[in-house]
């Protein structure tokens, strides 16, 4: 079975400084590993993947992500947040053996940029 | 390019009345999914399907049923709602994959059952 706990409902941040969205996954068999964005009343939009080529994943905007296996981490970091970075972000997993994407969704966290 | 389309946007319905939301997608993807997204609980699967004339339940499928006559439509049908299901639906669609494709999502279906 698969799941994913994203440690912080609500992050905090001025514009300028360092972003970190923590996440944890547990996994059965290799899992895939995604970070999806959601602006206010828009639809989901995937920031970066990890497949197992990799650790470091870079995305889109500045984000980017490491795959910890030993700590069986994937925490979204970006050096400088901008304004435009307010949003929910969603940590998902999928198992990357199974003919079928099943995605398995964190509860989000909140990223809040101050001016 | 469209991508996922959802159809209507917002709607509020009174307890026992029936709706039908329509997702489309111009992608050609195999894979659709409905999903439902309430506060603090990420989203969450209702049904899905891996191609046209067929579909499987979620992890939520209980008052809802789906259909994918075509393979760009799947729609999401609510036979006598409940105010339990006020909630944001999302669709999504993908391409067969081992777990490692990206899905791509609609706008959100705000529904609201007083």
């Amino acid at each position: 079975a698969q799941s994913v706990t994203q440690l912080d409902s609500h992050v905090s941040v001025s514009e300028g400084t360092p972003v970190l969205l923590r996440c944890n996954y547990s996994s059965s068999y290799s899992p895939s590993l995604f970070w999806y964005v959601q602006h206010p009343n828009k639809g989901l939009q995937l920031l970066l993947k990890y497949t197992s080529a990799a650790t470091l994943v870079k995305g889109i905007n500045g984000f980017e992500a490491e795959f910890k296996k030993s700590e069986t981490s994937f925490h979204l970091t970006k050096p400088s947040a901008h304004m435009s970075d307010a949003a929910e972000y969603f940590c998902v997993v999928s198992p990357m053996n199974t003919g079928f994407q099943k995605l398995v969704f964190g509860t989000g966290t909140r990223l809040l940029v101050s001016p | 390019n469209a991508g996922v389309t959802q159809t209507p946007k917002f709607r509020v319905l009174k307890t026992g009345q029936s709706m039908t939301l329509l997702c489309a997608q111009d992608m050609n993807h195999e894979y659709m999914y409905w999903y439902r997204q309430d506060p603090g609980m990420g989203l969450r699967l209702i049904h899905y399907s891996v191609g046209e004339g067929t579909t499987a339940k979620g992890e939520v499928p209980d008052g809802y049923n789906v259909s994918r006559l075509k393979k760009q439509n799947f729609l999401l049908g609510l036979e006598s709602a409940a105010p339990s299901q006020t909630s944001v639906y999302f669709c999504a669609s993908s391409t067969p994959g081992r777990g490692n494709t990206e899905a791509f999502f609609g706008q959100g279906t705000r529904l609201t059952v007083v």
